[in-house]
């Protein structure tokens, strides 16, 4: 069966550390891959896309990477903040044309103080 | 993002009773879509349309309808609704020219509702 699954659904972590998020995908082929912000009680955010083709992409402190050998996302917050807390979303293209995306349950990541 | 609207924000009701969610935007685009998040199951694809005559299911679709009256519009229509309907509902645009393969989404603020 198709299945995304992101590493754990709580990450705490130190502020000034690098946070690093998981997304493992099976059973999917997917042409590109997202992440997004979610804050309580609002609707996600888009941060970083990433293609099939593409082993890595950065965004400020954001760095993506992605291995469709391994079917695996990595997604890096580094000089972390309190201010990244948030739930963070992996979504896959997927559907006829990848105009579909199939999300992850999501990491819940708090920056402490 | 105040580009995508919801209405209502919060919405209580009761078993069997009808209920319309509607979402605007004025982003322009042609790409709609309806989710649902639940605690612990994150969001869940309830219906998508690629334009205002192409409507399609997505993966939990049962209970529920929708309507694009509109490019701008889309209303998700719950017929009968169930306490099992109780969920954080969002509406997210893309854009189809952004080609194959990129299909950021935007969100709307999202509508809690509860079926009691």
């Amino acid at each position: 069966s198709q299945k995304i699954e992101q590493n754990s659904e709580a990450l705490n972590i130190q502020e000034g550390k690098t946070a690093t998020l998981t997304c493992n995908y099976t059973n999917y082929s997917p042409a590109y891959l997202q992440w997004y912000r979610q804050d309580p009680g609002r609707g996600p955010v888009f941060l970083l896309l990433i293609r099939e083709n593409e082993k890595e992409k950065r965004k400020e402190r954001l760095k993506v990477t992605f291995d469709t050998t391994l079917k695996q996302s990595l997604f890096h917050i580094t000089a972390s903040q309190p201010a990244d807390s948030a739930t963070y979303l992996c979504a896959l293209g997927t559907g006829a044309g990848s105009y579909q995306l199939t999300f992850g349950k999501g990491t819940k990541l708090s920056v402490i103080p | 993002d105040a580009d995508v609207t919801q209405t209502p924000r919060n919405r209580i009701t009761k078993t069997g009773k009808r209920i319309m969610l509607e979402c605007s935007q004025t982003k322009g685009h042609d790409r709609m879509y309806w989710y649902r998040q639940d605690p612990g199951l994150g969001l869940q694809l309830i219906y998508y349309s690629f334009d205002v005559k192409d409507i399609n299911k997505g993966e939990i679709s049962d209970g529920y309808s929708v309507s694009r009256q509109a490019q701008a519009k889309f209303s998700l229509s719950l017929e009968s609704a169930i306490p099992n309907q109780t969920a954080l509902y969002f509406c997210a645009t893309s854009d189809r020219s952004a080609g194959q393969g990129v299909n950021e989404q935007f969100f709307g603020p999202g509508t809690r509702l509860t079926v009691l």
